[in-house]
């Protein structure tokens, strides 16, 4: 069982509300990641982070943005939320280095923009 | 184009048979090959992962195949269990940036009955 948080799991809010997605590690993982998911569909890359103070965006634009000021700790942030913001999001972590690194995935969050 | 493809798209068994699921992928250059299970409203949890020079890997009632000339992968499932029910998705990494890219198919929704 992977050691990776996310809170909350399940949310419900109306749009224009700003929401931030909480996601932690316990493992010093240095790389992290968060992904989206539409029901039967692929997760997409959405952000990601080599370490402290880095982030970059993944390959499916999103209006999200991250912060990774602590190893354990990768929130994503929606200033408004609109109903196409509804999907699933799974934060992801991973040791640095190797070919055959391993991803932990957390369990992910239900997010619904009424 | 990376891509992923998966089929079948969904399938259902009775509980105790066998079933095998495949994936085809055009992702270049290759790393490894992951399989991996997600439970409805979960994070995916991972079976197997496969190098280029492996070609088989067991994971107590999971078994992956790997051809890599071909490009193609399989997961078997014996004497399956009503816990069996769950997404199954082949995820291809590659070798070609920092990142090790994940390519995701949409999985394989498989049904178990009693």
């Amino acid at each position: 069982e992977a050691d990776i948080y996310q809170t909350p799991r399940y949310l419900v809010i109306g749009t224009g509300k700003k929401i931030t997605l909480e996601c932690s590690q316990t493992m010093g993982h240095d790389k992290m990641y968060w992904y989206q998911q539409d029901p039967g569909m692929e997760l997409h890359l959405i952000h990601y982070s080599y370490g402290v103070n880095s982030t970059e965006k993944g390959d499916l634009s999103s209006e999200s943005t991250v912060s990774r000021i602590r190893t354990e700790h990768f929130p994503l942030t929606l200033e408004s939320a609109r109903p196409s913001h509804t999907s699933q999001y799974l934060c992801a972590s991973s040791a640095a280095s190797g070919d055959s690194y391993e991803q932990y995935f957390g369990p992910g969050t239900r997010l619904t923009v009424t | 184009k990376n891509q992923v493809e998966q089929s079948p798209q969904s399938l259902i068994i009775l509980e105790g048979k066998n079933c095998t699921l495949q994936c085809n992928y055009t992702v270049s250059p290759f790393s490894n090959l992951r399989w991996y299970k997600q439970d409805t409203g979960r994070g995916p949890v991972s079976l197997t992962i496969m190098t280029f020079s492996e070609n088989t890997k067991s994971n107590g009632r999971y078994t992956a195949t790997l051809d890599a000339d071909t490009k193609q992968s399989s997961l078997h499932i014996t004497a399956s269990q009503l816990s069996d029910s769950a997404s199954y998705i082949c995820v291809v990494s590659d070798r070609g940036s920092t990142l090790g890219r994940l390519y995701f198919g949409r999985g394989t929704q498989l049904t178990v009955w009693p």
